[in-house]
């Protein structure tokens, strides 16, 4: 099993909709998560940190994490055709001693196209 | 500040050369990433640096690879001899120090060198 999975999609929703992007992980002892977004041709760019079980809401995103079924999600309210890209989930690693120096572990991503 | 900056954003060479791409980290990080990423195996980290000492190189894929970071402003990525399946978008990105379970320092990613080998 890989340590992060993605639907790789692509996901197709219509403006306007909610759309509910997911990523599950192997490793329990996980306690953040990452989400980045990336537009075609462009470099990753951070969009959400979650760390709690439950939601967090920035704007029209909201992370919700499951550690109880290991899985973590994306939700877009009222998409709108900008938000068509690739979004990234990562799990930070950490060593033995609790410290990560940044080291992030990347599922596949999944393609969004929000259509007009 | 000008973000990361990596050269060249396109390169093109034959099967058997060397490629060297270059990073440039935003100024005052600490910490520099190299990436590459690819269809099937997506974004993978292949190496960082703390304070231009490499940390941890589990993820450089063989011996043909090689990172070096001299000075905190420049690293650069080797590949000798290059081959086919190298061919990637390579992204080096930086981050101030400083990570824990519940908190962070974001990584902020460069533009991306796009290699083809022929």
């Amino acid at each position: 099993q890989k340590e992060v999975e993605q639907n790789s999609g692509p996901l197709s929703v219509p403006e306007g909709a909610i759309a509910s992007l997911n990523c599950t992980y192997s490793d329990r002892g996980s306690q953040s998560f990452f989400w980045y977004r990336q537009y075609s041709g462009k470099s990753p760019e951070l969009i959400m940190f979650i760390y709690s079980n439950g939601d967090k809401e920035d704007g029209r995103f909201t992370a919700q994490l499951n550690k109880a079924s290991q899985y973590v999600s994306l939700l877009i309210r009222d998409s709108q055709p900008s938000d068509s890209a690739t979004y990234l989930c990562a799990v930070p690693r950490f060593n033995a001693g609790g410290t990560s120096y940044g080291k992030l572990t990347f599922g596949q991503g999944t393609i969004l196209t929000v259509h007009p | 500040d000008a973000g990361v900056i990596q050269s060249p954003r396109h390169e093109v060479t034959e099967m058997g050369q060397e490629v060297t791409l270059r990073c440039k980290p935003i100024s005052g990080h600490d910490y520099l990433f190299w990436y590459r990423q690819t269809m099937m195996r997506g974004l993978e980290l292949l190496i960082y640096f703390n304070n231009n000492v490499p940390i941890d190189d589990s993820g450089m894929p063989e011996d043909r690879f090689s990172a070096k970071m001299p000075n905190a402003s420049f690293s650069t990525l080797k590949i000798q001899p290059s081959e086919p399946r190298d061919s990637a978008v390579y992204f080096c990105a930086s981050s101030l120090e400083g990570w824990w379970e519940y908190s962070y320092n974001e990584q902020f990613f460069g533009p991306g060198t796009r290699l083809t080998v022929l």
